[in-house]
């Protein structure tokens, strides 16, 4: 079966500090990838998503970076993190097929405070 | 106007009672239907998808109108684990074979004794 891995769990940073977020996903190949943020009583917004290794397509302009060195890792980065990062980070996979039509599934998520 | 509107709740009701859930979506490219449950602070779970034909899983019901872009939740006999917050989630076709799931912004459901 296939499992999605996120860390770390929870994480407080000050601001102007760097920041790296950690997805794996195991059972499964070429899956697609997914970076989601959801801040303090608000919905989950899309961040990044990656059809392939070092395909990175970016959903909303901000501080943040998403790489994919491997096929089933997903990394997700800032250089200098602002208050405004705080939140609830998701990553989540779907089985690549007909795009529309896939369900993901998301990781346990990092909870991401920035002071 | 979000993409996804649904009633933020919070609903609380007895066990046992049954709940509806109501969510309406404004693009039509829109191709495939969930319905998630995130419990505080974790991460959301699928619930169930969603068809035109309606379904069903145990107590729950789902049914999705395309010709007035509609989905509604229907939970039957309540349980005290229902407590959670409720998402509906449509997910559409983006470039490059991904998809782009919306979520709603939820709807909480607090079950009481």
């Amino acid at each position: 079966s296939q499992t999605i891995h996120q860390w770390p769990a929870t994480l407080v940073q000050p601001v102007g500090s760097p920041l790296s977020l950690e997805c794996t996903v195991e059972g499964t190949s070429n899956p697609n990838l997914y970076w989601y943020r959801q801040a303090a009583g608000r919905g989950l917004q899309l961040l990044f998503y990656s059809v392939g290794i070092g395909q990175i397509s970016s959903e909303v302009p901000q501080n943040l970076s998403a790489s994919r060195p491997q096929d089933r890792q997903f990394i997700l980065s800032s250089k200098k993190l602002l208050l405004s990062d705080s939140g609830f980070y998701l990553c989540a996979w779907s089985v690549r097929g007909a795009a529309g039509t896939d369900t993901q599934y998301f990781g346990p998520g990092t909870r991401l405070t920035v002071l | 106007r979000k993409e996804v509107e649904q009633d933020p709740g919070p609903f609380n009701v007895p066990e046992g009672a049954t709940v509806a859930f109501n969510c309406t979506y404004s693009n039509s490219a829109s191709q495939s239907f969930f319905w998630y449950r995130q419990d505080c602070r974790k991460e959301p779970k699928l619930l169930m998808s969603v068809y035109s034909s309606g379904n069903e899983d145990g107590r729950f019901t789902a049914q999705l109108n395309r010709a007035s872009q509609y989905i509604s939740l229907l939970i039957r006999d309540s349980k005290l684990s229902d407590s959670a917050t409720y998402l509906c989630v449509v997910n559409r076709a983006l470039l490059s074979s991904a998809s782009k799931i919306i979520f709603g912004s939820g709807t909480r459901l607090s079950i009481r004794p």
